[in-house]
């Protein structure tokens, strides 16, 4: 079956770091990709997401590019800040059948003052 | 914007309790969605709904089950609550691949 595989946290930068996430699949045929953060108390929010293969997902600094040849959807951003501390889900949803979402486990982001 | 709201932020429950769990969106999105998320697990699929009266089993559908009568509104109901079934619990919409998700219920089992 479809699974997401991305790094164990915590993450732990300084602010202006620079941010990578990794995130790796296994899905058959073309999946669509998709970057969720989870502020602490709250619910998911999407932050990117990417349709087909190339494409680039970017938002609010943030980047993911779906590279089928890896099965990867890295998540970087140039500059982080305090405030994008969080939990952040890398995620994928089939593009037949079944529309639910196969997540990852997490990964923490601690930014550093 | 979308919005999907859940009837409770916290919720705490003894063990054989029937607990409900609602949830409402607004944007007229055919498919809803029960998940929970547990550290280290990340989110889980309990059931989802494509359409009015239609269900269909997620990954752990066991000690739960779920009701759609109106489009908008999707329950979760633990038949009798354990203390297993202490998580977080997500609901989300969506009308094609991008899915909206609600605030969450923060069940405690005691």
């Amino acid at each position: 079956g479809d699974s997401v595989t991305q790094m164990e946290g915590p993450v732990t930068l300084s602010e202006e770091a620079f941010l990578t996430i990794n995130c790796t699949y296994t899905a058959t045929g073309y999946p669509s990709l998709f970057w969720y953060v989870q502020y602490p108390g709250e619910g998911l929010q999407l932050l990117l997401k990417a349709t087909k293969a190339d494409d680039k997902g970017s938002n609010k600094g943030f980047e993911a590019t779906y590279r089928k040849e890896t099965t990867s959807f890295h998540l970087e951003k140039g500059s982080v800040q305090v405030s994008d501390s969080a939990v952040y889900f890398c995620a994928l949803s089939p593009n037949t059948g079944r529309r639910a979402l196969t997540f990852g486990s997490g990964t923490r982001l601690q930014v550093q003052p | 914007d979308v919005k999907v709201t859940q009837s409770s932020r916290y919720l705490v429950k003894r063990t054989g309790e029937k607990v409900f769990l609602e949830c409402v969106q607004d944007m007229d999105h055919e498919n809803m969605f029960w998940y929970r998320q547990d550290p280290g697990l990340g989110l889980r699929l309990i059931y989802f709904s494509y359409d009015v009266k239609m269900k269909e089993k997620g990954d752990i559908p066991e000690g739960y089950s779920v009701s759609r009568e109106k489009k908008e509104r999707f329950s979760l109901i633990l038949e009798s609550a354990s203390t297993n079934q202490t998580s977080m619990y997500l609901c989300a919409s969506s009308s094609a691949e991008t899915q909206y998700f609600g605030p969450g219920t923060r069940l405690l089992v005691l």
